[in-house]
């Protein structure tokens, strides 16, 4: 089965500061890659997802993310962090034709003023 | 409009007693999942229904019934509750292996 690992449990970063949080993927073939945020007490939002083509994706709220086969990464971007963007951020794994998705552990993003 | 429902939004019972949530969704899906996100954040799939069917049924205990009478509808059944069933759990739902969408979120606590 896929999996996925995120490295870092919490970031923390200035605001207007740039920002990459790391996604390592596990999966034979190419997967379907996801990155979801969620604030607190909230539900999971989709920001961006990876499903084949252009390898540089752009999602909502200014953030991109790049596919690198060579390297099994998703990372997710920023070039400019504001204080809203203070949340947990989920990337997760899914396969073509299997509804089982999994998700990494998070990372908890800390906006400095 | 929502497109991701559930009920309740929290939920505070004891020790022993069963609950039900309730997850519905109007996007014309036909897959739906349930997750449990304990207090690490960590978001673990428990069920997943395609057609009204199970097709995943990870390692849960069996006091966890999922029931979907349709597919816009998947609702989860707990028996006999225990202290570490308290955690948030997720509806989603799915159009084949595509994006899912999340409800709120139901934010169980066991006393």
């Amino acid at each position: 089965a896929q999996s996925v690992t995120q490295p870092d449990i919490h970031i923390t970063v200035s605001e207007g500061a740039s920002l990459e949080l790391r996604c390592n993927y596990s999966y034979g073939a190419t997967p379907y890659l996801f990155w979801y945020v969620q604030s607190p007490g909230q539900g999971l939002q989709l920001l961006l997802k990876y499903f084949s083509g252009d390898t540089l994706v752009q999602g909502i709220k200014g953030f991109e993310a790049e596919f690198k086969r060579s390297q099994s990464s998703f990372n997710l971007r920023k070039p400019s962090v504001h204080w809203s963007d203070a949340a947990e951020y989920f990337c997760a794994v899914g396969v073509r034709n299997n509804n089982d998705m999994r998700f990494g552990a998070g990372t908890r993003l800390t906006v400095k003023p | 409009d929502t497109a991701v429902s559930q009920t309740p939004k929290y939920l505070v019972t004891q020790m022993g007693n069963d609950k039900s949530i309730k997850c519905e969704q109007n996007l014309g899906h036909d897959t739906m999942y349930w997750y449990k996100q304990d207090s690490k954040k960590f978001l673990k799939i428990m069920f997943s229904y395609n057609n009204k069917e199970l097709i995943i049924n990870e390692t849960v205990p069996n006091r966890f019934s999922p029931k979907s009478p349709d597919k816009a509808h998947l609702n989860l059944h707990i028996n006999s509750l225990e202290l570490g069933d308290s955690a948030v759990y997720f509806c989603a739902s799915s159009q084949d292996a595509g994006t899912q969408y999340f409800g709120p979120g139901t934010r169980l606590l066991v006393l």
